[in-house]
């Protein structure tokens, strides 16, 4: 069975500049959340999507939000990019809410 | 708010037993996880354990809840050196999957 996928692995980008990750959860997933990695700040939440509908929300600013689609796969975008976005992005995926999360390998954000 | 606290660093001799230990404070948790990260690569489910639960075993790991003094520890025999890695406790419950991770405690497993 294929674990979560997320795309792309690396990614450099300036300041201002916006970006879109991907995430393609287990088959049969419907909850998929997203967190920021950073060494100051460790995992923090970002967002959990269920059935296209985003169920919760951490705290970071409007800059950043997300989406999913009918096939449960997510995108996540960040506009107008700062250095301090730089991170590990990572994707998790479960069955429901009652259900342990499986995290991909991420994708790693460094901003210029 | 939720808050989950974990030592930083814990260094042992191959062939040793880890004891990995973790704090959170919030009540309605309703399932407490352990992961692993190692260099490079996603958080990896090691195991986890429903609140009404006070022990879990699988294979070499063991994990203990002390429900009352919101206490979870995650106990690795016989550690390898395959075992060095960053281990993450996340407490979440039914309510969404807002999970909470602690900073996590980097495992140095001396030969």
């Amino acid at each position: 069975k294929a674990g979560v996928t997320q795309t792309p692995r690396y990614l450099i980008k300036t300041r201002g500049q916006q970006v879109t990750l991907s995430c393609s959860p287990i088959s049969g997933h419907r909850s998929v959340s997203w967190y920021q990695q950073t060494p100051g700040q460790g995992l923090q939440f970002l967002f959990e999507y269920f059935s296209e509908t985003q169920r919760n929300k951490g705290n970071f600013p409007g800059r950043f939000s997300g989406r999913q689609f009918s096939n449960s796969r997510s995108e996540m975008n960040v506009s107008t990019l700062e250095l301090g976005d730089s991170a590990l992005y990572l994707c998790a995926s479960s069955r429901d809410s009652n259900q342990p999360q499986h995290f991909g390998d991420g994708t790693r954000l460094s901003i210029l | 708010g939720e808050d989950v606290e974990q030592s930083l660093f814990l260094s042992v001799r191959e062939g040793d037993s880890s004891v990995i230990n973790c704090t959170y404070t919030d009540s309605s948790s309703t399932y407490l996880y352990w992961y692993k990260q190692e260099p490079g690569a996603g958080l990896q489910l090691l195991t986890y354990i429903f609140s009404n639960m006070d022990m879990k075993q699988d294979q070499r790991l063991t994990v203990l809840l002390n429900k009352k003094d919101k206490h979870l520890s995650l106990r690795i025999a016989d550690t390898q050196t395959g075992d060095s890695a960053i281990y993450f406790c996340a407490e979440g419950n039914n309510y969404g999957q807002n999970f909470v991770f602690g900073p996590g405690t980097r495992l140095s497993v001396l030969p």
